[in-house]
């Protein structure tokens, strides 16, 4: 297993229902770091949540954090189509300035 | 945050020759990153570039195959040598944010290889 791995690796879900990610990691982390990307762009910056915080919300975005457990996951309420992409976490080490990528969610939302 | 600029959006490009794909960011930034991104595949991160000194490679990634070069705060290439069809792939540059994005790394649009 690799550090930050995501699941479901896919989900499709109707427009203005939920969608929910998740993503282990094995090792002491500084932060856990979620990303969007659109049909192979770049990557786009959703949110930062820290070790010591345990949720943080951003817009229509919903993420935890345990570091139990060491998991998080990612909530999207009431999907849109635009919402349709690859979603990925990123996790930085407790010392260290690296990413380490999962393996990604691709969500895929109908109309 | 940071905004970064990437060149060439994508290539295809033959067997046998190299590309360099450039990095320009908007703000003077100490250390840049170049990952790559296989098809249907994530991000691995290939190596870390400082200015004024050596990228450090990642594990399986040797500077011959991926030279980088980081001459100013705001600018990097990287070049993919002797390319081969498992070149193929997106590359992308980061930067870590400042301020009150410190810890949040940014990302370029990429660049799309192909090598046929």
């Amino acid at each position: 297993s690799q550090q930050g791995e995501e699941d479901p690796q896919a989900l499709s879900i109707q427009e203005g229902e939920n969608a929910t990610m998740n993503c282990s990691y094995k090792t002491s982390i500084n932060n856990l770091q979620w990303y969007r990307q659109n049909s192979g762009r770049g990557l786009v910056h959703l949110i930062l949540i820290r070790s010591n915080e345990r949720e943080k919300h951003s817009g229509r975005l919903r993420v935890t954090l345990d570091t139990s457990k060491k998991s998080s996951s990612l909530l999207i309420t009431a999907s849109r189509a635009a919402d349709t992409a690859s979603y990925f976490c990123a996790t930085l080490k407790a010392a260290g300035n690296k990413l380490t990528f999962g393996g990604g969610t691709r969500v895929l939302v109908k109309p | 945050s940071a905004v970064i600029s990437q060149k060439p959006s994508r290539d295809i490009c033959q067997r046998g020759t190299s590309l360099t794909i450039q990095c320009q960011v908007d703000s003077q930034v100490t250390m840049m990153f170049w990952y790559r991104q296989q098809p249907g595949q994530s991000l691995t991160l290939i190596a870390t570039a400082n200015q004024g000194s050596e990228a450090t490679y990642e594990s399986g990634f040797v500077i011959d195959k991926f030279p980088i070069s980081r001459p100013n705060l705001t600018f990097s290439t990287l070049t993919v040598s002797n390319m081969s069809p498992e070149d193929s792939s997106i590359y992308l540059c980061s930067v870590e944010g400042t301020g009150g994005s410190y810890n949040e790394q940014f990302f370029g649009p990429g660049t799309r290889l192909t090598v046929l």
